[in-house]
């Protein structure tokens, strides 16, 4: 049973627009969060994290927020550019523990 | 700045055949893991290691073998392919197993079996 989930399998945003990622978990023991982006024939690579005692934390351009009565976290991508454009992975763990992984939201970037 | 090293990139294999694949970091982690990827689902984890000459279980263990003889590689072996076993194999590796912890990915494995 997925306990990490991405229910949009795809979005489009045009250039300079925010994108918004919605990602939701069901294990409330997860108290820590993070964003990977990942190119075609490449890894994952790491772009934000957070901790559930914080619902909000930025990094230039990407913010993810954390609202963890609901189970869910976003990641904001403000202005979006083509660049951007990949897979996003939401991934949560319950400190220590084994890291969960959604299915991925592909993000195309228009310019 | 070579980070973690997966070998071969692509390979075939036919039912029953068997084969290894390697994962090489340089950043000396401690922690090192192995992951699927399937269209529909998220990265699952398959063995992981905490450290030299340790290994452990992880989500879908089965039909697959690990090793930690150094502490910069891990193997990942398949005694007898399946087709099940078709996917895009994903090394990572870390540097401690707590809180802040980030996965430093290789750029994957993409294995057929027919």
């Amino acid at each position: 049973d997925q306990q990490v989930k991405q229910n949009s399998p795809s979005l489009s945003v045009q250039e300079g627009r925010i994108s918004i990622l919605n990602c939701d978990y069901t294990n409330s023991m997860f108290d820590y969060f993070l964003w990977y982006k990942k190119y075609p024939a490449e890894g994952p690579t790491f772009l934000i994290s957070i901790s559930s005692i914080k619902d909000k934390n930025e990094d230039g351009r990407f913010t993810v927020f954390l609202n963890k009565s609901a189970k869910h976290l976003s990641l904001h991508i403000v202005p979006s550019q083509p660049g951007d454009s990949a897979v996003y992975f939401c991934a949560a763990q319950n400190t220590g523990n084994q890291f969960y992984f959604g299915t991925g939201t592909s993000l195309t970037v228009i310019p | 700045n070579a980070g973690v090293t997966q070998t071969p990139k692509f390979r075939v294999l036919k039912t029953g055949q068997s084969m290894t694949l390697l994962c090489a970091q340089d950043m000396n982690h401690e922690y090192m893991y192995w992951y699927r990827q399937d269209p529909g689902m998220g990265l699952r984890l398959i063995h992981y290691s905490v450290g030299e000459g340790t290994t452990a279980k992880g989500e879908v263990p089965d039909g697959y073998n690990v090793s930690r003889l150094k502490k910069q590689n891990f193997l990942l072996g398949l005694e007898s392919a399946a087709p099940s076993q078709t996917s895009v194999y994903f090394c990572a590796s870390s540097d401690r197993g707590g809180w802040d912890e980030k996965l430093f990915f290789g750029s994957g494995t993409q294995l057929s079996v027919l």
